[in-house]
């Protein structure tokens, strides 16, 4: 039982570009949600999914773009990267049935640098 | 989800208990309050929920008064290790997380 899986670990990338940072889990969640959190800061909700084929918009979606065609994915893209786009990105999921926000688990992240 | 507030930074020394309180004055009837924790370079994991009164577990203890307006986080006896971020969430399971800036608590030997 590996969790929440995120890949890469990390990455640069050139100002323009673009890519996809996976996220997988393997426990039947039906929630799944994308952060960012930058130096000393809280986590940023980026975008969220209460099941495949449902997304929706969190704090700061400007720039990114998520799909879930599955319930065991939710890759978030990069369109074009910016420097301020330089962050480490969480996902997490969990379960729908739980009371309250008890539930979560998160990947290790992935850590992008825009240059 | 209810807006919390909390203090930003603690310090403490190994051995000594730390409380933590978070504000929420806006709470729902159907919120819980969950805290989370946060070691460096590492995702946020669980460490305490509550409804009311108080609930404790292996790692931590959660007091909320009868008016669950805020909450009280107390690590017993504290250790270099629990030097971590810890973030006060509430609200019910609707697929996201709001978190705030959390409070860093650094414990010194």
């Amino acid at each position: 039982n590996a969790g929440v899986t995120q890949t890469p670990e990390f990455q640069v990338l050139k100002t323009g570009q673009s890519m996809t940072l996976q996220c997988a889990q393997d426990m039947n969640h039906e929630y799944m949600s994308w952060y960012r959190q930058d130096p000393g800061m809280g986590l940023r909700l980026i975008h969220y999914s209460v099941g495949a084929g449902i997304t929706d918009q969190g704090e700061v979606p400007n720039g990114y773009n998520v799909s879930r065609s599955t319930t065991e994915d939710f890759p978030l893209r990069l369109l074009s990267a910016a420097p301020s786009q330089t962050s480490v990105y969480f996902c997490a999921s969990s379960p729908d049935r739980d009371r309250g926000l008890r539930g979560y688990t998160f990947g290790s992240g992935t850590r992008l640098t825009v240059v | 989800l209810a807006k919390t507030t909390q203090p930003i930074s603690m310090d403490s020394y190994e051995g000594q208990e730390v409380n933590i309180t978070c504000s929420h004055n806006n709470i729902a009837t159907n919120d819980y309050i969950t805290w989370y924790q946060q070691f460096p370079s590492q995702g946020p994991r669980f460490i305490i929920q509550g409804y009311k009164t108080k609930v404790t577990n292996e790692v931590a203890s959660l007091f909320i008064p009868a008016d669950r307006k805020s909450s009280t986080l107390s690590l017993p006896r504290v250790s270099l290790s629990d030097t971590a971020v810890y973030y006060c969430l509430v609200g019910p399971n609707t697929g996201k997380l709001i978190f705030g800036q959390g409070t860093t608590l650094q414990v010194k030997p």
